[in-house]
């Protein structure tokens, strides 16, 4: 089945502990992308990716890193969480980055302390 | 400025009817694409429909269809025979090319409008 996971769905931690989110697809995307999700703002992009190695900030970048070493997985992570990164965060990929459709991963619910 | 604007925060429809939900944006690129994406309340994202910026017809996916007008910058959602599913989170995105390096391209996306279908 043609899917986005990621992992974990949900997330408990503390100020300051590092941690990272997983996000794959099996659907051999070049396009991938992070975004954050807040009430009243929508969907706001962190960073994305175009290809392995190739990764862009997007609108709130501050706080976290990605890399892209294979095409199928492109980790979020939080050096040193703070609470307002609280949110809920969504990975996604598509086929390119024009018009193709963006399939969304499930979502992770993060709740910094 | 806002790049992407949703001026309805919540709407209500009545079952069967059609709703309109609205979204401008504003980019100064020639070539760039518009989407529209449900949010149920189980939270995941779903694609709806895609607007090119040089595509000449409004686009339509069953009971969606998107009123593309470029000169007012305006793409907006229009859901035919609204159901009882259709009660959601709505949100508008926009690509745009990100000239800066070949990373790709930027998707923006707006506030969103929850609209609810009353039976």
């Amino acid at each position: 089945e043609a899917q986005v996971t990621q992992n974990p769905r949900y997330l408990i931690t503390v100020t300051g502990k590092k941690l990272t989110v997983t996000c794959s697809q099996n659907m051999n995307h070049e396009y991938m992308s992070w975004y954050r999700q807040d009430p009243g703002l929508g969907l706001r992009q962190i960073y994305y990716s175009m290809n392995v190695e190739v990764t862009d900030k997007g609108d709130v970048p501050e706080g976290y890193k990605v890399s892209r070493k294979e095409k199928r997985n492109f980790p979020l992570i939080l050096e040193s969480p703070s609470p307002n990164q609280t949110s809920l965060y969504f990975c996604a990929s598509s086929l390119g980055g024009g018009g193709e459709t963006q399939y969304f991963g499930p979502g992770t619910r993060l709740l910094v302390l | 400025a806002q790049k992407i604007t949703q001026t309805q925060p919540g709407m209500f429809v009545q079952e069967k009817e059609a709703v309109t939900l609205d979204c401008t944006y504003d980019t100064s690129d020639p070539s760039y694409g518009l989407f529209w994406y449900k949010q149920p309340s189980s939270g995941e994202m779903i694609f709806l429909i895609y607007q090119g910026s040089y595509d000449q017809q409004n686009a339509t996916e069953g009971r969606y269809s998107l009123n593309f007008q470029k000169a007012r910058k305006s793409a907006n959602l229009v859901i035919s025979a609204s159901q009882l599913g259709d009660s959601a989170m709505y949100f508008c995105a926009m690509r745009e090319p990100n000239w800066r390096n070949n990373a790709g391209n930027m998707l923006t996306f707006g506030g969103g409008t929850r609209l609810m279908v009353k039976p």
